[in-house]
């Protein structure tokens, strides 16, 4: 069973801070997504990374993959109200049984105080 | 476009009742997944269907537990008897042949007394 570790679980930073949620597992992932949920509505892709090393940028978010493809991080930049969701990540089964499935970490609630 | 849609948005119902939920999944899109959402257990996969036929069930929590795709454009969850620890967010997700990006709906919000 692929399990994700994603840490920290809860999130409470003044508007203007930097943080980083860690998503780990000891399974490699063919890939890794991130979503974002608001309260009342399902998951909303952010990114996928693919490659081992990987980092991508949505304008103040950094997505980064390790290079094992066992882990992963997102990083915001002087989080503003906005940001405020819960953040998921989700690695897709590398093969066989696991194939087209999503594991899903327990996700990061992030609160943003103007 | 419609996003995935789900019926109902909201069910509250007595232990014991039959709970049907439905998915009517993205134009297009051949695999269909059914979640399940709490506070103590996060998002966990159910099952999931490609081109209408179920692919992995493991997820499934007990027999009360049974979905169907008999169309590539409609789905059902359903769970008889419900029981309390039941109450959840249930969500369906599809994705497209070609992508890994699932696109879910807005969620059935069970609350079963």
């Amino acid at each position: 069973t692929q399990l994700l570790e994603q840490s920290p679980q809860f999130l409470s930073i003044q508007e203007g801070e930097n943080l980083t949620v860690y998503c780990n597992s000891s399974s490699v992932f063919s890939s890794l997504q991130w979503y974002r949920q608001e309260p009342g509505e399902g998951p909303v892709l952010l990114v996928t990374v693919v490659t081992g090393g990987e980092v991508k940028k949505l304008k103040r978010l950094t997505f980064q993959f390790g290079d094992a493809r066992k882990d992963s991080s997102l990083h915001i930049t002087a989080a503003q109200p906005g940001d405020t969701g819960l953040y998921l990540c989700a690695g897709a089964g590398a093969g066989g049984t696991s194939y087209g499935k999503l594991t899903f970490g327990q996700g990061t609630i992030l609160t943003v105080h103007p | 476009d419609a996003g995935v849609i789900q019926s109902p948005r909201h069910e509250v119902t007595e232990m014991g009742q039959e709970v049907t939920l439905r998915c009517k999944p993205i134009s297009g899109h051949n695999s269909l997944f059914w979640y399940r959402q709490t506070m103590m257990r996060g998002l966990e996969l159910l099952i999931y269907f490609n081109n209408n036929v179920p692919i992995d069930d493991s997820g499934m929590p007990e027999d009360r537990f049974s979905a169907k795709m008999p169309n590539a454009s409609f789905s059902t969850l359903k769970i008889q008897p419900s029981e309390p620890r039941d109450s959840a967010v249930y969500f369906c997700a599809s994705r497209e042949p070609t992508g890994e990006t699932q696109y879910f709906g807005p969620g059935t919000r069970l609350l079963v007394l």
